[in-house]
C-alpha cells in the first residue's frame, strides 16, 4: 500500500493560464474522488469515478473544470482559464468497491492563482 | 439535499480533559457516519466510522454513537492529549444511490500541556 500519491505538491499560475493535477490512486482501488478544500473548510465534493466512468459530477462545478481517468487507473483535473478563486487545496481520495469503505486521501495539490 | 453541520472551533482545552465536538446531519434514508481527522501538515484519515442506529464507532479512544433519533454523531474523548491537536471532520456517505461522501466544514482542536 504506496498511498494516494499526487502531483504536483504546490503550483502558483497566473490567472487565465490552465493548470492539470495528476492523482495516482491505490492500485486496487476502483473509486477515485476530487475534493477542494479552501482554508478553515471542510472538503468540497467536484466529482468521482468508479474506474474509468465518471459518475458524478457537482452542480457547483464550473464548465472550466474537467476530470479524466483513463483505464480507470491514475486521474487528472485540469482547470482552464483559472480565476482568483480557484486558488484552494486540490484533494485526491480513493477507496474500493464497498458502499460505506472508507476513503484514503492524497496529501492534496495546493493551487495559488495570482 | 444531504449535509452535515459541526460545532465551530477552535476548541481548547487542557491536557487529560473531556473533549465533545457535536456533530448532526441531514439526510433521506440510512447514512453511514464517519470522523476523519487531519494533523498538522498531513492528509485527512479516517478516525472511526459507524453504519447504522446506535452503532458506536471507536478508535484511539475517541468515540461516537449513531443516534438516529436526534441525527448526531458526537465525536468524544474522556482525556485528551497534546498530540491529539488536529482538525476533525464528520461526513457522511449520501444515501440518494450515490457514493458522495459529504464533509463538515471542520473543528480545529489545540490541547494545551
Amino acid at each position: 500500500d504506496t498511498g494516494v500519491s499526487q502531483d504536483p505538491r504546490h503550483k502558483i499560475t497566473k490567472r487565465g493560464q490552465n493548470v492539470t493535477f495528476r492523482c495516482d490512486p491505490i492500485s486496487e482501488h476502483n473509486r477515485l474522488y476530487w475534493y477542494r478544500q479552501t482554508l478553515g473548510q471542510g472538503p468540497e465534493f467536484l466529482t468521482y469515478f468508479q474506474n474509468e466512468a465518471q459518475l458524478e459530477k457537482s452542480r457547483l462545478l464550473s464548465d472550466r473544470f474537467s476530470a479524466e481517468r483513463p483505464k480507470g487507473s491514475f486521474s487528472t483535473l485540469e482547470i482552464q482559464r483559472t480565476e482568483q478563486g480557484d486558488s484552494a487545496m486540490y484533494l485526491c481520495a480513493s477507496s474500493w468497491t464497498g458502499y460505506k469503505e472508507k476513503l484514503f486521501f492524497g496529501s492534496g495539490t495546493q493551487l495559488s492563482v495570482l | 439535499g444531504d449535509s452535515v453541520t459541526q460545532m465551530e472551533g477552535p476548541v481548547t482545552l487542557s491536557e487529560e480533559a473531556f473533549l465533545t465536538i457535536n456533530c448532526t446531519y441531514t439526510a433521506t434514508g440510512y447514512p453511514s457516519l464517519f470522523w476523519y481527522v487531519q494533523y498538522p501538515g498531513e492528509g485527512l484519515q479516517l478516525l472511526l466510522k459507524a453504519t447504522k442506529a446506535d452503532d458506536k464507532g471507536s478508535n484511539k479512544g475517541f468515540e461516537a454513537t449513531y443516534r438516529k433519533e436526534t441525527t448526531s454523531f458526537h465525536l468524544e474523548k474522556g482525556s485528551v492529549q497534546v498530540s491529539d491537536s488536529a482538525v476533525y471532520f464528520c461526513a457522511l456517505i449520501a444515501t440518494s444511490g450515490t457514493y458522495k461522501y459529504i464533509f463538515g466544514t471542520g473543528t480545529r482542536l489545540k490541547v494545551l500541556a
